[in-house]
């Protein structure tokens, strides 16, 4: 069974860091990309950033674009986020999203429940 | 930049079709994928690759693309198909569109 499990949201102000986990099982960063999806609370989503699986540049939104690093750690079946100098903007449940290629071109088949992250003062 | 326009709101009868457009220039080129989204859930695949449905998705779901127009069609609407619709396309990078309320009447 395919599971993807976000963790490491919480609170933060405004210019302060944080780390998004992902941990993936029931298929392999060979086969499928992962991609963090970001929805603010009573809004729709936006796509945030991919890591490429083909040993290019990752991908990111411009919103997030020098702030936001992606990184994986195959070993340990786990996709990461870096979140620095946070905005009230930033606001919203992060969801990690499996790719149905292991591309960045992909749709998206199977989702995380979600970490949200508050960037308040 | 690229851009996908979605009606924010469409209602449907019970038993009736709905249909949830997503435009965008010269969208008829690219892959549409099309997602559903209920109240606090993630979002769900419905549609991908323009008019593939995955494994567990009913027939009643079917999608299509052309010139500047994607569509999603909800056959014979049901209470349970009430939700938030996203499609999404890659343009160098991935794009959502606004969303579409689907209300069932």
């Amino acid at each position: 069974e395919v599971q993807l499990v976000e963790s490491g949201g919480g609170v933060v102000r405004p210019g302060g860091s944080l780390r998004l986990s992902c941990t993936v099982s029931g298929f392999t960063f060979d086969d499928n990309g992962v991609n963090w999806v970001r929805q603010a609370p009573g809004k729709g989503l936006e796509w945030v950033s991919g890591f490429n699986w083909n040993d290019g540049p990752n991908a990111y939104a411009d919103s997030v674009k020098g702030r936001f690093t992606i990184s994986r750690d195959k070993a340990r079946n786990a996709l990461y986020l870096q979140m620095n100098s946070l905005r009230d903007e930033d606001t919203a449940f992060y969801y990690c999203a499996r790719a149905g290629l292991a591309s960045l071109d992909s749709w998206f088949d199977s989702w995380g429940q979600g970490t949200l992250v508050t960037v308040s003062s | 930049s690229y851009d996908l326009t979605q009606p924010l709101s469409v209602s449907v009868a019970l038993g009736q079709t709905a249909r949830i457009t997503c435009g965008g220039d010269k969208i008829g080129i690219k892959n549409v994928h099309w997602y559903q989204q209920k109240p606090g859930q993630a979002p769900l695949l419905v549609i991908y690759r323009n008019n593939n449905r995955p494994s567990g998705i009913p027939e009643r779901f079917s999608g299509s693309n052309s010139g500047n127009t994607a569509t999603l069609t909800i056959s014979r609407a049901q209470v349970g198909d009430e939700a938030d619709y996203y499609c999404q396309v890659w343009d160098s990078r991935t794009l959502f569109g606004g969303g579409t309320k689907v209300t069932v009447l």
